[in-house]
């Protein structure tokens, strides 16, 4: 069964610190994996989109990277912010023929205090 | 360019009652899907429309329905609501049909809907 797994459930830091968030599949054949954040009643804003022949990508202070031979990923936030408190969702696409399908984790709640 | 618009914000409906929620997604978009989040069981995928054609189907009993018109506007109707259907519906948008490496999706900001 295709599964996308997040850890940790949630976590707590301190304003300017780093962390790192995981994200391990069991999806295939796998097409691509992205990360999103989703501030409170807000709708999910797109981070990051790998393909299988991608292992890193960055955007300002997120890096995500992508190990499709583990099938894991991380997603690795710097300098936190307190506006990067939200929920961070990795998706996994399964590919196949005729269409796509979604897989999405249940997220990472992160809490970034002062 | 304006982003993905979804109406109503919120609403209240009573048990056994019907709604239709409406998404207007990013102009030039052709596919919409559509998702339910709740605190339990997250982002779960509900359909998704592109070009006037469902596409893509969760596991979601038949009272779940949607339909795409010919400017991609979609709408999503839940006939005769339960409790558990509570949730924030979120709809996105994206170029071409979900899921594919190069289609980014662009969600909206979602309907809160209560059923009391």
């Amino acid at each position: 069964k295709n599964q996308v797994e997040q850890s940790p459930q949630s976590l707590i830091i301190l304003e300017g610190k780093n962390c790192t968030l995981q994200c391990n599949y069991t999806v295939s054949p796998f097409s691509n994996l992205r990360w999103y954040k989703q501030d409170t009643g807000r709708g999910p804003v797109s981070l990051t989109i790998m393909t299988f022949s991608e292992n890193t990508k960055s955007n300002g202070r997120y890096t995500a990277t992508l190990d499709a031979d583990t099938k894991q990923s991380s997603l690795h936030i710097t300098a936190s912010q307190l506006s990067d408190s939200a929920s961070y969702i990795c998706v996994v696409s399964e590919g196949r023929t005729g269409g796509f399908k979604t897989i999405f984790g249940a997220g990472t709640r992160l809490f970034v205090k002062a | 360019k304006a982003g993905v618009t979804q109406t109503p914000r919120y609403l209240i409906k009573t048990r056994g009652q019907q709604v239709t929620l409406s998404c207007s997604p990013i102009s030039g978009h052709r596919s919409v899907s559509w998702y339910q989040q709740t605190p339990g069981q997250g982002l779960q995928f509900l359909f998704e429309y592109f070009s006037e054609t469902q596409r893509n189907k969760g596991n979601f009993p038949g009272r779940f329905s949607g339909r795409q018109f010919s400017n991609s506007r979609s709408e999503m109707n839940v006939s005769t609501l339960e409790l558990g259907d509570s949730a924030l519906y979120l709809c996105a948008s994206s170029f071409g049909t979900s899921g594919g490496a190069l289609n980014e999706q662009f969600f909206g900001p979602g309907t809160r809907l209560t059923v009391l």
